[in-house]
């Protein structure tokens, strides 16, 4: 029972470099999203997608795109990363229902030099 | 806007110490509110939540009530364990008609618990 997966696990950029954070969901959920963990800041929404065909964007969506390639599958694109970019990047999904959980990703763990 | 504020860590407790972890949100209307938590190298998970004032949510021994005088939702356990050590999420759903992706999280809160 997969649930969230996330490749890659780390991922080491220099600044400008570009690349894609992967995510795809098992569970048959509406909504995903992206968070970004930084210390002493807490999770911060990147963007989200509340059901296929639609993305919008969160509390710190600049320097980030998104596509939500199918029901399944979330990725996140920086096209010039730059060492602010540094952090830990969580994929969630959940169903379309008021107060119901997230379900999380174990994460990647992204430094840009 | 909304806004969580949890109390800051690290905390340090021996094995079957008493924890409360404090939580105070600040929202419009009528938010619901959870703790996830977040074990080493993993990502986050529900532990509980409540979704509306007076509701006591409950989950492996942890407790928190939904306090919409004092607008707070603190953590409790009586008892904690070794494995209960990981970083815990206070967080808050937006009243806004029936969608989740308005989650404000608190900074979290490092439990260390010794044996």
């Amino acid at each position: 029972n997969a649930g969230v997966t996330q490749t890659p696990k780390f991922q080491v950029l220099k600044t400008g470099q570009s690349m894609t954070l992967q995510c795809a969901q098992d569970m048959n959920h509406n909504s995903m999203y992206w968070y970004r963990q930084d210390p002493g800041m807490g999770l911060r929404l990147i963007y989200y997608s509340a059901s296929e065909g639609t993305t919008d964007k969160g509390e710190v969506p600049n320097g980030y795109n998104v596509s939500r390639l199918n029901k399944r599958e979330f990725s996140l694109r920086l096209e010039s990363a730059a060492p602010s970019q540094t952090s830990v990047y969580f994929c969630a999904s959940s169903v379309l229902l008021k107060n119901s959980p997230l379900h999380f990703g174990n994460g990647t763990r992204l430094t840009v030099t | 806007g909304n806004s969580v504020t949890q109390m800051e860590g690290p905390v340090t407790l021996s094995e079957e110490a008493f924890l409360t972890i404090n939580c105070t949100y600040t929202a419009t209307g009528y938010p619901s509110l959870f703790w996830y938590v977040q074990y080493p190298g993993e990502g986050l998970q529900l532990l509980l939540k409540a979704t509306k004032a007076d509701d006591k949510g409950s989950n492996k021994g942890f407790e928190a009530t939904y306090r919409k005088e004092t607008t707070s939702f603190h953590l409790e356990k009586g008892s904690v364990q070794v494995s209960d050590s990981a970083v815990y999420f206070c967080a808050l759903s937006g009243d806004s008609g029936g969608s989740n992706y308005k989650l404000t999280f608190g900074k979290g809160t490092l439990l260390t618990v010794n044996p």
